[in-house]
Formats: C-alpha cells, sequence, structure tokens
C-alpha cells in the first residue's frame, strides 16, 4: 500500500523567511499525483500545489514551490518570503488511479512575527 | 459559487447511539469523499461515492456507512458509536474520480463521543 511520510511534526520559520517541509511517499506506481495540503486553525482544507508525476518540472504557485525527486520519491515543499497567515498544518497526499488520497500526518508550521 | 457545506458543525452524543452528517458538494461535483481526522491517526479516508456509487471504502468498521442522493448531496451514518470515534469528519467533493480531480474540502463536522 502507498503511504506517505512526512518526518517534521512541527517548525517554525520567520516572517519574511524560507521554509521548506519534507514529504516522502513509497509506491511501486509511475504515474500519479502528489499534492500538498494547508489546514489552518479554522480547519477548512485548502490545496496548495499538486504535482503530476510525469512533469519534469517542478509545479509552483506564487510564493509555494516544490521540489519533486521522483526517483528518491521525495518531494518537498518551499515556502517562500513566508506569511503570519501561512501558519497551519501541512499535509503531503499521494494519488494513483482511481484509489482515495492517501495522506501524510502532517507539518505543524509556526510563523514568527 | 458555494464551497462545500457540511452539517451539523459540531455533535455530541453518547456512547451507543447513531449519528448522521451530512455534505452538500459545490455545484457541478459529482464525487463525494469522506474523511476522519483525528490527533492519533491523521487523516483516515472512509468512502468515496460518484454518482451515488461507492467508489472507494477504506478500512473502516461496518458501524460507518454512507451514500449519496442523485444531486450529489452526501450522507454518512456511524451506529453504536464508540468514544475513539470522536473525530472531526471532513467532507470533500470534486468534479470526477480519479488522480488529477481536485478535491475540495468542507469545514468538517466535530463530533464528540461521551
Amino acid at each position: 500500500a502507498q503511504t506517505v511520510t512526512q518526518s517534521q511534526p512541527e517548525m517554525s520559520v520567520q516572517e519574511a523567511e524560507t521554509v521548506t517541509l519534507s514529504c516522502t511517499y513509497d509506491t511501486s506506481e509511475s504515474d500519479y499525483y502528489l499534492f500538498w495540503y494547508k489546514q489552518p486553525p479554522s480547519r477548512q482544507m485548502i490545496l496548495v500545489i499538486r504535482q503530476e508525476a510525469y512533469k519534469q518540472q517542478n509545479a509552483t504557485e506564487n510564493r509555494f514551490s516544490v521540489n519533486f525527486q521522483k526517483a528518491a520519491k521525495s518531494f518537498s515543499l518551499k515556502i517562500s518570503d513566508s506569511q503570519l497567515g501561512d501558519a497551519a498544518m501541512y499535509f503531503c497526499a499521494y494519488r494513483s488511479g482511481n484509489t482515495p488520497l492517501v495522506f501524510g500526518k502532517g507539518t505543524r508550521l509556526s510563523v514568527i512575527a | 459559487k458555494a464551497g462545500v457545506t457540511q452539517t451539523p458543525r459540531y455533535l455530541i452524543k453518547t456512547r451507543g447511539q447513531q449519528v448522521t452528517l451530512s455534505c452538500s458538494p459545490i455545484s457541478g461535483h459529482r464525487s463525494v469523499s469522506w474523511y476522519q481526522q483525528t490527533p492519533g491517526q491523521g487523516l483516515q479516508f472512509l468512502f468515496e461515492y460518484f454518482s451515488e456509487t461507492q467508489r472507494n471504502k477504506g478500512n473502516f468498521p461496518g458501524r460507518f456507512s454512507g451514500r449519496q442522493f442523485s444531486n450529489s448531496r452526501s450522507e454518512m451514518n456511524v451506529s453504536t458509536l464508540e468514544l475513539g470515534d470522536s473525530a472531526l469528519y471532513l467532507c470533500a467533493s470534486s468534479l470526477a474520480v480519479g488522480r488529477a480531480s481536485e478535491q475540495y474540502f468542507g469545514p468538517g463536522t466535530r463530533l464528540t463521543v461521551t
């Protein structure tokens, strides 16, 4: 079964600095999607960024970018110019075919003013 | 366009009771998924429905059941509640099933079992 591992339960970053959240996954599939979701204290989960495994170019969404290393099965999220509103739980997730989303345990990010 | 709505937002039940949670997807979305979120287990998949058919089911006991109606609204039911069922139950909708279909989450229903 596919698994997603987030090895950093908690992280903190100074406002305006850059932080990288780690994620590794285990799969035997070659075609899949990877996602980063953000869950702020209000609890509504939102999609931050997604990456298709067949695309070599790393996805970017404004201040959020990923470092996708397919061979290493690594999918890290970089947040640049961190803002107070970035404080949240961040979940890495994986999906292949029609199987359900598989989530990691999450990383709680604190932003220090 | 309105987002995913879940009702009720908060619920307190007693062990042995049953509960029904409701989810209304974004207009036009035909797929609804349910997840259980707890501090210990994280996010665990419960069910996925598409056009009133269950497409995927997670590893939960038979006390957990769900259904989807013709208007894509979905309900999940938990019978004979246990203390361990206390959790945030999240619903997510998407246009279709499959790895590329983006899921939009609702605010969740916080269930407390006493």
